[in-house]
């Protein structure tokens, strides 16, 4: 199994550029979500899925959008970057009650 | 405003000594999970405590839950040089019928040698 795989690794945005950071799952999870993490700081919830066809927003939805057509995919799309959108993003899955998977991230800058 | 809170939010100690930070959270949960980070890496989970359970141990970590406090505590014991990370709580906050897994602001972890 290759776990939770997010793609890229790295991205840099010019303010105003759109784009999608992939998450793709292999265990069947039916909790999906991404997460946002600034310098020093904890990780904030974007939006999340706890199953094909479901989504809701997080902590901080602003600027981003999901959709959850299968099990194995949660892709998040950046509509207009920002600068205050730099950060690194992190998806996680799992199943109800059990630890949380992460990816290993995406380094996102936007200029 | 986040669901977990924890503190202290930096916490630096001598190797051998014991390490406490703690977890306060919000709203009811069924679960609450402990996870680590180095600096620059991703998320390691260290232990998930159940709401009905109180005390959960893993080797050198013992995690403790207070329900009617809504709080919760990581203990590491006999701390070592590799434990300098932060580390965050993330509960499962539950409302209309699904749930989410929200985190706290962590703790940053110094161990001396």
């Amino acid at each position: 199994n290759a776990g939770v795989t997010q793609t890229p690794k790295f991205q840099v945005l010019k303010t105003g550029q759109s784009m999608t950071l992939q998450c793709a799952q292999d265990m069947n999870h039916e909790y999906m979500s991404w997460y946002r993490q600034d310098p020093g700081m904890g990780l904030r919830l974007i939006h999340y899925s706890v199953g094909a066809g479901i989504t809701d927003q997080g902590e901080v939805p602003n600027g981003y959008n999901v959709s959850r057509s299968t099990t194995e995919d949660f892709p998040l799309r950046l509509l207009s970057a920002a600068p205050s959108q730099t950060s690194v993003y992190f998806c996680a899955s799992s199943y109800e009650g059990s630890p949380l998977h992460f990816g290993n991230g995406t380094r996102l800058t936007v200029t | 405003s986040q669901q977990g809170e924890e503190d202290p939010q930096a916490l630096s100690i001598q190797e051998g000594e014991n390490a406490t930070m703690n977890c306060s959270y919000k709203t009811s949960i069924n679960n609450l999970q402990w996870y680590r980070q180095n600096s620059g890496r991703g998320l390691v989970h260290l232990i998930l405590i159940r709401s009905n359970e109180r005390e959960k141990h893993s080797g050198r970590l013992r995690v403790t839950l207070d329900t009617s406090k809504k709080s919760s505590s990581l203990l590491i014991t006999a701390s070592r040089a590799a434990d300098t990370a932060s580390y965050f709580c993330a509960t499962d906050a539950r409302a209309s019928g699904t749930y989410k897994y929200i985190f706290g602001t962590g703790t940053r972890l110094k161990v001396l040698a």
